[in-house]
């Protein structure tokens, strides 16, 4: 199994607090994803990286940012979190972005918003 | 990024042949077919991928039409365990930051 591993795995919070979920690596890979999944709509992309410091838009951005200081850290926060930002969100890491290249997923973090 | 279309749900029987296809008549010429599962409580894995020849591996078999607009997924015996959500995607090499677009999938139910 992939060396992957998200914290918080379980988190309830209240509106407008801010949230930071992490994502750890132990591969060495230079790419990673911040995925959101929710019921009847499947897994959406939120951010990605391609390396250190560099990070770009995925297609459900807004009210999240990410850093990534270093190659096996990715971060994703919630500035002012809200009740539709409740969600699981997965961590996946990626060797390359050749066609052939696997992701590989964390376990998820379950984030409730009261 | 060229779009998947599955079948919402499919059943099986255990121990009985699967296949889940899915179509893709937008491909392009240098976009591989990817497949993905998610079983119930658990982050997606990968199970299968690819271009233009039929690929075999121990979990499955992916076959993939001449004209690359259609491919299947082949589960040989299904057991149980193989209960989850299906996903076909396609990705490309032209998009360098490897990033993965999911549809819906097809949720698999196996009867013993």
């Amino acid at each position: 199994d992939a060396g992957i591993t998200q914290s918080p795995r379980h988190k309830v919070t209240e509106t407008g607090t801010p949230v930071t979920l992490r994502c750890h690596q132990t591969e060495n890979h230079r790419y990673m994803y911040w995925y959101r999944q929710d019921p009847g709509h499947g897994l959406r992309l939120i951010h990605y990286s391609y390396g250190v410091k560099d990070t770009d838009k995925g297609e459900v951005s807004d009210g999240y940012s990410v850093s990534r200081s270093k190659t096996e850290d990715f971060l994703l926060t919630l500035e002012s979190a809200t009740s539709s930002q409740t969600s699981v969100y997965f961590c996946a890491i990626s060797a390359d972005t050749l066609g052939t290249g696997e992701l590989f997923f964390g376990e998820g973090s379950r984030l409730t918003v009261l | 990024d060229a779009k998947t279309t599955q079948p919402n749900s499919m059943e099986s029987n255990e121990e009985e042949p699967v296949h889940l296809p899915c179509n893709h008549s937008t491909i392009s010429g240098t976009d591989y077919i990817h497949w993905y599962r998610q079983l119930p409580s658990q982050g997606p894995e990968y199970v299968i991928h690819g271009l233009t020849s039929n690929v075999n591996n121990r979990m499955a078999s992916l076959a993939i039409a001449e004209d690359r607009k259609s491919s299947t997924l082949i589960l040989h015996r299904a057991t149980l365990r193989d209960a989850a959500v299906y996903y076909c995607i396609l990705r490309g090499v032209r998009n360098n930051t490897g990033k993965l677009i999911f549809g819906q999938g097809t949720t698999l139910q196996v009867k013993p």
